[in-house]
């Protein structure tokens, strides 16, 4: 069975723009779980998704958001970009709930803000 | 005060000897996980649990519900087990989500 993969691997961009990220999940996974891991702050919880609804959402800024489709494949955007914005963008998806059921991370998307 | 708590955060060992990294958390869970995270980012989950204990190899990872902390043994260690190993807990009363430790930085040398 595939894992889960996330594309791209590597970004950089300049303050101001937007990116969007992509995270296919594990077939047959409905729950997509995206995170954020900075040296400062570690990993934080972005937002879940379920069924293409928006289940759950971090305490992050509107500039963040995201989406699922049909087929489970989510997408991340981040509109704005700030400097504080580089990081380690990490995606989980799981059978449902990500707090009981085990998470299964890409390998992430690495962006760098300049 | 973080809702969860690991210790110690760097740990040096020679290789063989029996590892502990424990993790205190102090709101309710519906689980807690154990990750494992090498250099490069690539994130791994190793146990997921929400009572007793569990093994797997290796490793053993405990749980103490009554006393919100959670405790990963690594028994016999290896350098390819250096990683930053990583508690989370899973909470689900009213927004659902993992809440991450600051991680252990694990380094085992031959």
């Amino acid at each position: 069975k595939a894992g889960v993969t996330q594309t791209p691997r590597y970004l950089i961009k300049t303050r101001g723009q937007q990116v969007t990220l992509s995270c296919s999940p594990i077939s047959g996974h409905r729950s997509v779980s995206w995170y954020q891991q900075t040296p400062g702050q570690g990993l934080q919880f972005l937002f879940e998704y379920f069924s293409e609804t928006q289940r759950n959402k971090g305490n992050f800024p509107g500039r963040f958001s995201g989406r699922q489709f049909s087929n489970s494949r989510s997408e991340m955007n981040v509109s704005t970009l700030e400097l504080g914005d580089s990081a380690l963008y990490l995606c989980a998806s799981s059978l449902d709930r990500p707090s009981y059921n085990e998470q299964f991370f890409g390998p992430g998307t690495r962006l760098t803000v300049l | 005060k973080n809702e969860v708590e690991q210790s110690p955060q760097n740990l040096t060992a020679q290789e063989g000897e029996f590892i502990t990294i424990n993790c205190s958390y102090s709101v309710g869970i519906s689980a807690l996980h154990w990750l494992q995270q090498h250099p490069g980012g690539g994130i791994v989950s190793l146990f997921m649990l929400s009572s007793g204990k569990k093994k797997h190899g290796r490793l053993i990872a405990t749980i103490n519900i009554q006393e919100k902390h959670s405790s990963l043994h690594i028994t016999a260690s290896h350098p390819r087990d250096s990683a930053v190993y990583i508690c989370a807990v899973g909470t689900n009363f009213g927004n659902e989500k993992l809440t991450f430790g600051t991680g252990t930085r694990l380094t085992i040398i031959p």
